[in-house]
């Protein structure tokens, strides 16, 4: 069975740094593009990044380029989402999401339960 | 990036079909066959209904359907039953590693 769980979210002050990450497993980790899906409450599913399964592709919502930068290990199936300069609009519950193909732009297949970030001071 | 537009709210009665848009560019819904549909209950994680426009994944009722014209794409659900209520959300391919979703639409099962 696929499982995606992530973790890292919390309560963090503008302007600060917060890593987020999500571990999966139940299926070949590098076989799989991966991506952060974000959900302010209340609003929209809104796409953050993308990876390929080996780095070569990688892309950012325009919102979040320059501030976030997506990761993955595949030694230990694992997806990161580092985020720099928060702000208060960046306040939602972050997805990780395993996308069909090996490399960005497909569709998303399976998804996890998401971990809230708050960004407030 | 602009989000892919969609109505806000749909509604209909059992047994009815409805059919929710999604209208996107010339450089994403337009130019590629990579639009999928996803359902939201609250509080759960989106589920994923039609990918390459008109595939159903595996388990997915066929009183689900997909289809695209132009720069719009559309999801029709046929027969409508109770737990079709949920929030659905388009989702295209939009060139160079980006993909963009459409606002969402409200499924009002009356």
């Amino acid at each position: 069975e696929v499982q995606l769980v992530e973790s890292g979210g919390g309560l963090v002050q503008p302007g600060r740094s917060l890593r987020l990450s999500c571990a999966a497993s139940g299926f070949t980790f590098d076989d799989y593009a991966m991506h952060w899906v974000r959900q302010a409450p209340g609003k929209g599913l809104e796409w953050v990044s993308g990876i390929s399964w080996n780095n070569s592709s990688i892309g950012y919502a325009d919102s979040v380029k320059g501030r976030f930068t997506i990761s993955r290990d595949n030694a230990k199936n694992s997806l990161y989402l580092l985020m720099n300069s928060l702000r208060a609009e960046d306040t939602a519950l972050y997805f990780c999401a395993r996308d069909r193909g090996v490399t960005v732009g497909n569709w998303f297949d399976s998804w996890g339960q998401g971990t809230l970030v708050t960004v407030s001071s | 990036q602009s989000a892919l537009t969609q109505p806000a709210s749909v509604s209909g009665s059992p047994g009815q079909s409805i059919t929710i848009s999604c209208t996107g560019t010339s450089s994403d819904v337009g130019s590629y066959n990579l639009v999928s549909w996803y359902q939201q209950h609250p509080g759960k994680a989106p589920k994923l209904m039609i990918y390459e426009v008109s595939k159903r994944p595996s388990g997915v009722s066929n009183h689900f359907s997909g289809s695209k014209s132009g720069n719009t794409a559309s999801l029709t659900i046929s027969g409508l039953q109770a737990e079709d209520e949920a929030d659905y959300y388009c989702c295209s391919y939009a060139g160079s590693s980006t993909l963009v979703f459409g606002g969402g639409t409200k499924l009002t099962v009356l």
